[in-house]
Parts: C-alpha cells; structure tokens; sequence
C-alpha cells in the first residue's frame, strides 16, 4: 500500500533561519501519486498549505516550497526565511486515485523569536 | 476555509458504552474519509464513502465501527463498544475525489474512560 515517512517528532528553528523537514513516500500504485503539505496551526483545523500533482513540479505558498522528486520519492517542505507565525504541525500526505489519502505522522515546528 | 462541521467537538465514554460522532461534509463533495488520530498524531484511515457508499473499509472499522453516509442527512461513525484504546481525535474530510485535496473538520476528541 501507499505510505509517507516525513521527519519526526518536533523541530525548532530560530526565526529568520531556514527550515527543511523530509518527507519521503512510497506507493504500490503504477501511477505517480498526488503530493501535499498541510498544516495545522495552533486552536485551527488541517488545512492545506501547498501541492503538487506533476512530478518534477514545484509547489509554493506562504513562503514555503516543495519539489516532487520521484527518482528519489521525496518530497522536502523548505523556507528560507521562518518566522514565529509558522509555529505549527506539518504533514506530508500523498493522494492516489484508487486509495484515501495517505499521511505522515506529522512534524511539529517551533519557532524561536 | 474548510466548511466540513464535526460534532461533537469532544465526547466521553465509559467503555462498553457506544460513542456516535457526525460530520456534515462540505456542499457538493461526493467523497468522505474518517481518519483516528492517536496522541502521536499518526493517521489510521478508517473508512471512506463515494456519496452513500462505501469505498473502503479497514479490518477494524469492519468489525466494531458503524459508519453511513445517508442523503440529505450527516455521515455518521459510531463505535459499537468503546474500548480505552479508541481515545483518539477522529477526523472528517471530505473531498472531489480520492486524490485531490481533501478538506477536514475540526474533529471530535473521544476520551473512553
């Protein structure tokens, strides 16, 4: 089946400084998948930060990006610049067409003023 | 902003005892996810709905879940026979389709004491 392994547990950057957090997936379906970011910021629903339905593409927003790697199957949130308003639990999700959608355990960041 | 409504936002339970959550899908989507969500923020997939039907279940949700989505009336989710490990956050979401993005509720909080 479909499965997404994304850094784990908490992150803590300071503000200004750049973030990375891996995500990585796997599938069993021919097709190459959807991918996403979500985010829940504190006291709010999931909702969707960015996604990328095209291998090779790059998706952005917020200041945030993410590129679809499918030699490697990753596909790494980045920012390079954060600030105490990203503080909040990030998820990598992978949308096949013939399964629900698949998510990562979630990363949750802190930023540091 | 996502217009999927949970309720109720938390519920408690004595185990044994049935605990039934709801979830009004947003307007026109024809596909609905539960999601539990365990204190280490991993997603179980529970089940899933294509307008009344169901799409796909897992093991568990087969054996001791009863889950319908009705026309005209909210998706539901009842546990038959609340046990200490279902204490969770369930998740609504709903979506177009199975690969695009999906939309969550706040969810509802079980605690079975």
């Amino acid at each position: 089946g479909d499965s997404v392994t994304q850094t784990e547990g908490q992150v803590t950057v300071s503000e200004s400084k750049s973030l990375i957090i891996n995500c990585t997936y796997s599938t069993t379906s021919i097709a190459y998948p959807n991918l996403f970011w979500y985010v829940r910021y504190p006291g709010e629903g999931l909702q969707l930060l960015l996604k990328v339905i095209t291998a090779g593409q790059k998706g952005s927003s917020r200041g945030f990006e993410a590129t679809y790697n499918k030699e490697t199957t990753s596909f790494h949130l980045q920012k390079a610049s954060v600030q105490e308003s990203d503080s909040a639990v990030y998820y990598c999700a992978l949308g096949n067409h013939n399964n629900a959608p698949r998510f990562g355990a979630g990363t949750k960041l802190t930023v540091k003023p | 902003n996502s217009k999927v409504i949970q309720t109720p936002r938390y519920l408690v339970k004595g185990q044994g005892q049935k605990a039934k959550m709801r979830c009004i899908p947003e307007k026109g989507h024809p596909v609905v996810f539960w999601y539990q969500q365990n204190k280490n923020n991993e997603f179980k997939f529970l089940i899933n709905f294509q307008n009344q039907e169901v799409l796909q279940q897992i093991d568990m949700t087969e054996k001791r879940f009863s889950a319908e989505c009705p026309s005209n009336s909210p998706c539901s989710l009842e546990i038959q026979s609340s046990e200490a490990g279902d204490s969770a956050l369930y998740l609504c979401a709903s979506s177009l389709q199975g690969n695009t993005e999906v939309f969550f509720g706040k969810g509802t909080r079980l605690t079975v004491v």
